[in-house]
């Protein structure tokens, strides 16, 4: 079964331009998570959907950051326009449905986001 | 404060020697536990989730003290493939909710 995947692994991009990551889930899974982990810090929660819906997106930073996932499948997180702090490593997690059996977040590989 | 905070280490421990580590979490409502190893610049893997009564798993065993709110990893004869980054995770509430992570215990296991 193929895991959670990212596109793309990394992304060197100047200050005030645009970036969209994407993030395909476990076939299946409908809970899907984005997460951000800046250097020199913990991995920290960003958004949560449950299959198209946001179900928190307590975590996002500000209203540069903005993601979707349209027909419940993949999602994207655009960061527009970014800025030099956005720099870090995004995962992407997904999680079956169901009970505590089904709890476990699968972590995609990340990618790497560097703002000049 | 941190709402999970954990030792960055590293701790260097001889190969086939026992390293045990904890985190703490300061949010009493937190309710599911997890061990993530995370290998350099790879994402983090699931090593085990950490249940009340403890837990083991061939050489890693898992403990929960609700009251002193903390969570431990226990390798036994670490192998040189143990050397990694382990991150402490709690969730919250229904199992729907976000991980919160500590920042990771690095262990570097030597020959």
């Amino acid at each position: 079964e193929a895991g959670v995947t990212q596109f793309p692994s990394h992304s060197v991009i100047e200050k005030g331009q645009t970036v969209t990551l994407r993030c395909d889930p476990i076939s299946g899974h409908d809970n899907l998570y984005w997460y951000r982990r800046v250097m020199g810090k913990e991995i920290k929660f960003l958004l949560h959907f449950v299959k198209e819906s946001k179900q928190d997106e307590s975590g996002m930073p500000n209203n540069r950051f903005l993601a979707e996932r349209t027909g419940g499948t993949y999602s994207t997180l655009k960061v527009q326009p970014a800025e030099l702090e956005d720099s870090g490593v995004y995962f992407c997690a997904s999680r079956d449905s169901g009970g505590t059996l089904q709890e476990t977040q699968y972590f995609g590989p990340g990618t790497r986001l560097l703002v000049l | 404060r941190k709402e999970v905070e954990q030792d960055p280490g590293p701790f260097n421990v001889p190969e086939g020697a026992t390293v045990a580590f904890n985190c703490t979490y300061s949010n009493s409502a937190s309710q599911s536990f997890f061990w993530y190893r995370q290998d350099c610049r790879k994402e983090p893997k699931l090593l085990m989730s950490v249940y009340s009564s403890g837990n083991e798993d061939g050489r890693f065993t898992a403990q929960l003290n609700r009251a002193s709110q903390y969570i431990s990893l226990l390798i036994r004869d670490s192998k040189l493939s143990d050397s990694a980054t382990y991150l402490c995770a709690v969730k919250r509430g229904a199992a729907g909710n976000k991980l919160t992570f500590g920042g990771g215990t690095r262990v570097l296991v030597k020959p």
